[in-house]
């Protein structure tokens, strides 16, 4: 099973700050398929990366995604009140189980 | 539009099961595998396993492996999680989610509350 470690466990900005959020696997994680989530109380993540650099439908390009094999990062350029919130990596190329990191809040400082 | 809607909350006693339904709607539900992923309280997300709508073929966490099995029912394009022998830290969320191979849950239900207390 891949463990995937996410850093920082919170991160204090301001808006309009850059966040670098990281991700660390335990093994390669194949092929890069590796996303990221956001998720705020009460509802469900949504996926904003997908295959480590690809963004979802609609997301804003303030988000970005990079890395490859066991380290991965998600940057926000500049953050807006409404990017405040937990995020998770998940990896799905090594399945099953597929795993998720253990989340990197970003709270306002 | 894609919309995956769960069944409401369930409050069971250790040692019980519980079904959660996730129905689909607004695409092809035989073309995109279902996955369950929960999340307990104030934890990550722990993917549960999957199931292919088209063939039924399954996968599991181990970590559940024995206690859960998934199932659909393509006639009214709806996916079951059933988990057994429940234990005090299976509380948590459950979420379904539409799950295209070799990419992201960009579709999930709004959430399942299952709570186990005695």
């Amino acid at each position: 099973e891949i463990v995937l470690t996410q850093s920082p466990g919170t991160l204090s900005l301001s808006p309009g700050d850059r966040a670098t959020l990281s991700c660390r696997a335990s093994q390669t994680v194949t092929s890069d398929y590796l996303a990221w989530y956001q998720q705020k109380p009460g509802q469900p993540p949504r996926l904003l990366i997908y295959n480590a650099a690809y963004r979802a439908t609609g997301i804003p390009d303030r988000f970005s995604g990079s890395g490859s094999g066991t380290h991965f990062t998600l940057t926000i350029t500049r953050l807006e009140p409404e990017d405040f919130a937990v995020y998770y990596c998940h990896q799905y190329g090594n399945s099953p189980p597929e795993t998720f990191g253990q989340g990197t809040k970003v709270e306002i400082k | 539009q894609i919309r995956l809607v769960q069944s409401g909350p369930e409050v069971r006693k250790p040692g019980a099961s519980v079904k959660v339904s996730c129905k689909a709607s607004g695409y092809t539900f035989s073309s995109y595998g279902i996955c369950w992923v929960r999340q307990a309280p104030g934890q990550g997300p722990e993917w549960m396993g999957w199931i292919s709508t088209d063939s039924g073929d399954r996968k599991y966490a181990q970590k559940v492996q024995g206690r859960v099995t998934l199932t659909r029912e393509t006639s009214t394009s709806t996916a079951f999680m059933e988990l057994r022998s429940l234990r005090f830290d299976d509380t948590a969320v459950y979420y379904c989610a539409r799950c295209p191979l070799y990419s992201g849950y960009i579709n999930w239900g709004q959430g399942t509350l299952v709570t186990v207390s005695s």
